[in-house]
């Protein structure tokens, strides 16, 4: 059972660019999660999401940022026009449609670097 | 307002001698609380959860924590450190009620293990 797949590991995007970022959780999971951690920073939510649906998007920015989590294939973060202070990684993690208790499992993250 | 703190930036021991990491919560309800390991470069890996029962629970690589609800604490400890569990250990909370199962996180604690 594969765990939670992040792809790419590294990227590099000049200002303004757009970046998206995959997540592939593990199988049989149907809950992710986005969260951005800065350098010298703890972990922030960005966005929680079901298969379809955005549950709790409270951790967003309001402007350039999307996230979707599609019926078919990843889910994906989106960031349109970035700028230096977008740089951080970014970690998916997935839970089972079970109740609060359930812990989420992490992928390895997605390094962005906007240059 | 739900939050969790990590008091300790950085923790030092050396390798054998029993090693503690805190974290002390703030939910208004009764949480769910879970530790993490980071290791350089990786993404967070599951150590251990409290859901209920037992105030000490036992985790992955030796590592267990403490309940305390009158202290709003859950304390992650290890009887004898290994050089190889120095890492970024992040403490999370849930509230148990409500619909919203995004995590609160605290900043994360270094902990460096001296050989």
């Amino acid at each position: 059972n594969a765990g939670v797949m992040q792809n790419p590991r590294h990227l590099v995007r000049r200002r303004g660019q757009e970046a998206r970022l995959r997540c592939s959780p593990m199988k049989g999971h149907s809950h992710v999660y986005w969260y951005r951690q800065l350098p010298e920073e703890g972990l922030k939510f960005m966005v929680y999401l079901q298969k379809e649906n955005i549950i709790d998007e409270s951790g967003m920015p309001k402007e350039r940022f999307s996230a979707e989590f599609p019926k078919e294939g990843p889910s994906i973060l989106r960031i349109q026009q970035v700028v230096r202070g977008d740089s951080a990684a970014y970690f998916c993690a997935s839970s089972t449609l079970q109740g609060a208790d359930t812990e989420a499992f992490f992928g390895q993250g997605t390094r962005l670097t906007v240059v | 307002a739900q939050s969790v703190a990590q008091p300790e930036d950085q923790v030092n021991v050396a390798e054998g001698n029993p090693l503690t990491v805190k974290c002390t919560y703030s939910v208004s309800g009764n949480p769910y609380l879970f530790w993490y390991v980071q290791y350089p470069n990786r993404g967070l890996q599951f150590l251990l959860k409290y859901i209920t029962g037992d105030n000490l629970v036992k985790g992955s690589y030796g590592f267990e924590a403490e309940f305390n609800k009158s202290q709003t604490s859950f304390h992650l400890k290890k009887p004898s450190a290994l050089v190889s569990d120095s890492a970024l250990y992040f403490c999370a909370v849930r509230d148990k009620g409500g619909n919203n199962r995004k995590l609160i996180w605290g900043l994360g604690t270094s902990l460096a293990v001296n050989p």
